[in-house]
């Protein structure tokens, strides 16, 4: 079935760095693909969602100079949480789907710790 | 996309069959629900979807009620590696996969 990748798994960088998280779909093209957060306990939290070759659409109270996303490919969005900080750290999900109408699948997570 | 209600936390013993229900009043006519579930720090695995008919697959079966306005996910001979979160999601045809999550169900799955 579809596969949606992300990587790193977990990562752990200091405070005041930024890190990218990749998310690419393995084996079909997709134009949107969306970015959650979930915290410990929690339910995810949609943050934005991601279109190729344009501009992302950040929901409600979400950075979007903080959290850069960038979709360069229709197999490949980026997440890139900019000048870290410990209340970043957090669980980060994209997911992705076919096309309109079809299942989405999600990535594995990226487990993000700011120390 | 509409909203849901689910049970906070069910228990099911082992080899039973689970059954986990799913509230969607408000749900309209192009919209399908979907299952999802999560199990500790892993990404949604996708379970099932329908629109108004009864669904079935390798994992689990999806009744729908009539009206629509609420569901049941059933699995059939619940296993201890079921034990997880589990999130009815409805979403209208058009979306091209923004999903609204709530606090979900969990399952635990007693020996």
């Amino acid at each position: 079935g579809a596969v949606v990748s992300q990587h790193p798994s977990w990562v752990i960088c200091k405070s005041g760095t930024s890190v990218k998280i990749e998310c690419r779909s393995l084996d079909f093209q997709a134009t949107t693909m969306f970015w959650y957060r979930q915290f410990p306990k929690q339910s995810l939290m949609l943050m934005a969602t991601s279109n190729e070759g344009s501009k992302a659409t950040y929901e409600q109270g979400v950075e979007k100079d903080k959290f850069l996303i960038n979709h360069a490919s229709l197999t490949l969005s980026t997440l890139t949480v900019t000048s870290a900080h410990p209340e970043d750290s957090s669980f980060y999900i994209c997911s992705a789907s076919p096309g309109y109408g079809n299942t989405i699948y999600f990535g594995e997570g990226s487990w993000l710790t700011v120390v | 996309d509409a909203k849901t209600t689910q049970p906070t936390s069910m228990d099911c013993a082992e080899g039973r069959a689970a059954n986990l229900p799913c509230n969607h009043s408000t749900i309209s006519g192009n919209e399908y629900v979907y299952w999802y579930r999560q199990i500790h720090s892993q990404g949604p695995q996708y379970i099932i979807h329908g629109l108004k008919n009864n669904e079935t697959n390798e994992m689990a079966s999806l009744i729908i009620t009539e009206d629509r306005k609420s569901s049941t996910l059933i699995l059939p001979h619940a296993t201890l590696r079921d034990t997880a979160v589990y999130y009815c999601i409805v979403r209208g045809w058009a979306n091209a996969g923004k999903s609204t999550f709530g606090d979900g169900t969990t399952l635990t799955v007693k020996p």
